[in-house]
């Protein structure tokens, strides 16, 4: 069974650069597609993007001046970075896993807690 | 862009039908996944595709899609239901996922 776990730094401050990290395990990286959500306290889910294997990726198009996702297939995990952070970045960070678009994200991190302050 | 109109909130008596709309213009030519979420949980996937559920997800549990409409229904709720639940297509022109702004399902 695939597990998702994300890891970085609770606390950033503003115009720094936010960078996390999602180690997966029980499933190849080489397959799906891996994908980074966000969640601003109190409110939905936002996507932010998607990379997969072979380097395709994706962003949300009001966030992808700043972001960039990349996966590091020997060590199955991939990475998000999102730059010149503000505090409308302070967030709840998931990652998770599409196999494909009509199967949704079926594999979730458990989050982590992102906060943009100086 | 794509906006999928869910409503803030339902609430619903213990052993009662809750019933889930996710409304956007011919929804119905997109497939429609909901996840059902709890305080300071991930999302659990509990449909896919309209109408399909993920192993382990209880049949009362259902999916279905028509017209300008898709609906999430949960037959004999219980306080285990409550939740953030969040509708989700994928928009094929910009290759990403678009979410609804959730529906806030509270047990009486």
């Amino acid at each position: 069974q695939v597990q998702l776990q994300e890891s970085g730094p609770g606390l950033v401050k503003p115009s720094e650069t936010l960078s996390l990290t999602c180690l997966v395990s029980g499933d190849s990286i080489t397959h799906s597609y891996w994908s980074w959500l966000r969640q601003s306290p109190g409110q939905g889910l936002e996507w932010i993007g998607y990379v997969s294997y072979s380097g395709r990726s994706n962003y949300n198009p009001s966030l992808k001046t700043r972001v960039f996702i990349s996966v590091d297939t020997s060590k199955t995990k991939f990475s998000l970075n999102v730059t010149s952070v503000t505090t409308t970045d302070t967030a709840v960070y998931f990652c998770a896993r599409s196999r494909l678009r009509v199967t949704g994200f079926d594999s979730w991190g458990q989050g982590t807690v992102v906060m943009v302050s100086s | 862009s794509y906006v999928l109109t869910q409503p803030p909130s339902l609430s619903v008596a213990p052993g009662m039908t809750a019933t889930l709309t996710c409304g956007r213009d011919n929804i119905e030519s997109k497939s429609v996944l909901w996840y059902q979420q709890k305080p300071g949980r991930a999302p659990v996937l509990v449909v896919f595709d309209d109408s399909v559920r993920p192993s382990g997800i209880p049949e009362r549990i259902s999916g279905s899609n028509s017209g300008n409409t898709a609906t999430l229904t949960i037959s004999r709720v219980d306080a285990g239901d409550e939740a953030d639940y969040y509708c989700q297509v994928w928009d094929n022109r910009g290759d990403h996922p678009v979410f609804g702004s959730g529906t806030k399902v509270t047990v009486l």
